[in-house]
């Protein structure tokens, strides 16, 4: 696609129940990156995909954020058990190159927005 | 553990003017560092990478440098138009390919 889509773009969830947002990269790139952006803050690292491989998910806050891309493509971030401290924006990412950030410029979605009422 | 501290958290100024946003660094070891823009309820658009062994990038209206040593970076922006009126991120890429560490950002009004 032209840019990186990302759904839904606003989501409201009640405590306690499971979410999971899709990102759409642009074609072709290897690869994917997830961020949280709590509000007034910059974006924090979630994790890293390379084609379908997750090569980093040290930033994923708990057990209950697990993210996939199984065919190297599309990823889904999936959150089980929301919390109120889960609300933020979720902005994927992706780039041409499997050399993560090294030489390739980063091309963000427009964030995926999620309040935990 | 680096940290990445944007000042002034808002800056608003008439059209037209020349303007310095400033980002810096508490870990100098850095691949490179970026540029960002956010436009409300939008994503981030890159407008600058300055490679670790570069001095300063230029883009239009936009020049950043980049002083490892002091752990800073500057984005200057001439003849500001309204439509310059964002929140602008720093970011770091430092010990990793993958993981940036960013600013809180600076929220820029440009008054036309």
């Amino acid at each position: 696609g032209a840019g990186v889509s990302q759904s839904p773009r606003y989501k409201v969830a009640k405590r306690g129940q499971d979410v999971a947002l899709r990102c759409d990269p642009i074609s072709g790139h290897v690869s994917l990156f997830w961020y949280q952006q709590a509000l007034g803050q910059g974006p924090e690292f979630l994790t890293y995909f390379q084609n379908e491989a997750q090569l980093d998910k040290s930033g994923l806050p708990s057990d209950r954020f697990f993210a996939e891309r199984p065919e190297g493509s599309v990823s889904t971030l999936k959150i089980q058990r929301t919390q109120q401290e889960d609300s933020a924006v979720y902005l994927c990412a992706s780039s041409l190159g499997g050399q993560g950030l090294l030489g390739n410029t980063i091309y963000f979605g427009e964030g995926s927005w999620l309040t935990v009422v | 553990k680096q940290e990445v501290t944007q000042i002034p958290a808002a800056l608003s100024v008439p059209e037209g003017e020349n303007l310095v946003l400033n980002c810096s660094f508490t870990d100098s070891a850095i691949y490179n560092l970026q540029w960002f823009r956010q436009d409300p309820g939008k994503g981030l658009t890159s407008l600058l990478l300055i490679q670790s062994s570069q001095r300063e990038q230029t883009s239009g209206r936009l020049n950043a440098s980049l002083d490892k040593s002091s752990g800073r970076s500057t984005l200057y922006i001439a003849a500001s138009q309204p439509g310059d009126s964002a929140t602008y991120l720093c970011a770091v890429n430092a010990d990793s390919n993958y993981q940036l560490i960013w600013g809180a950002g600076t929220k820029l009004i440009i008054k036309p």
